[in-house]
């Protein structure tokens, strides 16, 4: 059963804290995707990679936020320091470059900042 | 103005009944269009795919696409309370990977 896997599923921190998620893209998909989403701007695009390479990061606050590729199975998003403002439901996608990208989504992880 | 404007709801219907989901946008540049469906505290689930103006049809949904009006929709035929979920429109410029989402319209369908 192909599917995006995200880690934590949950997480609650003290504002200040650095905080770092964890994707696993479905295995031959070359395209990542991290959205954001929260009840008043929906999903927001923050970063994607293709081929691990990040194309495009204008979404992210620069100063805290940092995706990276470390490898074909694994992509993370770390913010640092974390603010209450960055509660939302974070996602990771993956897809196939076909000149259009399906994006397929994982379970997201909830964010909690105190 | 938002690049894809969509009216959140929440829309509350009958078992059986015909569900239309609308979406309009700005830029004349996206080529491609998607409909996504997500259910609570769950991840967005692509449900259709569409390319070019006219109609695309998958069992109880269809997927319409004016390009002239940038007015997208999805019609949902004998709806059924597991259709009960946040429906997305997104979009895509064309030679990009960047999906750009409407807010979502939350629908419930009653038993």
């Amino acid at each position: 059963d192909a599917r995006v896997t995200q880690t934590p599923r949950h997480k609650v921190t003290e504002m200040g804290q650095e905080v770092t998620m964890r994707c696993q893209p479905i295995l031959g998909h070359n395209t990542v995707f991290w959205y954001r989403q929260t009840m008043m701007q929906g999903l927001e695009l923050l970063a994607y990679f293709r081929n691990r390479a990040p194309l495009d990061d204008s979404g992210m606050p620069k100063d805290r936020f940092s995706a990276e590729m470390p490898d074909a199975t694994l992509a993370t998003l770390k913010i640092q320091p974390s603010e209450p403002r960055d509660s939302a439901v974070y996602f990771c996608a993956s897809g196939i470059d076909r000149g259009r990208t399906e994006a397929f989504f994982g379970q997201g992880t909830r964010l909690t900042v105190v | 103005q938002k690049e894809v404007e969509q009216d959140p709801g929440p829309l509350s219907v009958p078992e059986g009944a015909i569900v239309s989901l609308n979406c309009t946008y700005s830029n004349s540049a996206f080529q491609y269009f998607m409909w996504y469906r997500q259910y609570s505290r769950k991840g967005p689930e692509l449900l259709m795919y569409t390319y070019s103006s006219g109609n695309k049809e998958d069992g109880r949904f269809t997927a319409q696409v004016d390009k002239s009006s940038k007015y997208i929709s999805l019609f949902i035929r004998d709806s059924q309370p597991s259709d009960s979920a946040t429906y997305l429109c997104a979009m895509i410029h064309g030679g990009s990977e960047k999906l750009v989402f409407g807010k979502g319209t939350k629908l419930t369908v009653n038993p």
